[in-house]
């Protein structure tokens, strides 16, 4: 089953523009993870936040995490061609730490 | 480093036809898993080892086997393959577990087509 599932589905925005996705979890987590995927290849990490953390930076990434919510958000500021990607939430829930639950993903379009 | 390294990159296979895919890794990480990737569907865990010598059934195990014989080797093997099992295949290690904020490493995934 399913516990992130990312919104929006498809994202198509201009370069230099900010792209925001959305994740939104079911059961309580022990930390929240977001992957990026290229076409054609695998996942790649991109940033992970704890439970007990509720805003993480990385360059041009930014995640929040509202555990009250069961939401979090990855905004990626000022895009480019390149973060044309599939973009994963993944939760990690108590009781079940060897398990990363992925969502069905963001498609970002970042148009040149 | 190279990574996570996936054999054969695609395959097509007959329906009833056996085969193996192999991944292995060179970070020296406990943990490896196996994931499935089919369209509207996101990952789903097929089965997962938490050291050498050890496998465990993940979400969406029926129809397949696993073996971990070496830490660097996780083998995915389909007995009699069906057309349900088309899909693109993904194997990924991490250090220790998820939940001890440890993130997975990908390799680039093996695209099968049964028909």
């Amino acid at each position: 089953s399913q516990q992130g599932e990312e919104d929006p589905q498809a994202l198509s925005i201009q370069e230099g523009e900010n792209a925001t996705m959305n994740c939104s979890y079911k059961t309580s987590i022990n930390n929240l993870q977001w992957y990026r995927q290229n076409s054609g290849r695998g996942l790649v990490h991109l940033i992970l936040i704890r439970s007990n953390e509720r805003e993480k930076h990385s360059g041009r990434l930014r995640v929040t995490l509202d555990t009250s919510k069961k939401s979090s958000s990855l905004l990626i500021t000022a895009s480019r061609a390149a973060d044309t990607a599939s973009y994963f939430c993944a939760t990690v829930s108590g009781g079940s730490n060897y398990k990363l639950t992925f969502g069905k993903g963001t498609l970002l379009t970042v148009n040149p | 480093n190279a990574g996570v390294t996936q054999t054969p990159k695609f395959r097509v296979l007959k329906t009833g036809q056996s085969m193996t895919l192999l991944c292995a890794q060179d970070m020296n990480h406990e943990y490896m898993y196996w994931y499935r990737q089919d369209p509207g569907m996101g990952l789903r865990l097929i089965h997962y080892s938490v050291g050498e010598g050890t496998t465990a059934k993940g979400e969406v195990p029926d129809g397949y086997n696993v073996s971990r014989l070496k830490k660097q080797n996780f083998l995915l093997g389909l007995e009699s393959a069906a057309p349900s099992q088309t899909s693109v295949y993904f194997c990924a290690s991490s250090r220790t577990d998820p939940g001890a904020d440890q993130p997975q490493h990908f390799g680039d995934g093996t695209r099968l087509s049964i028909l």
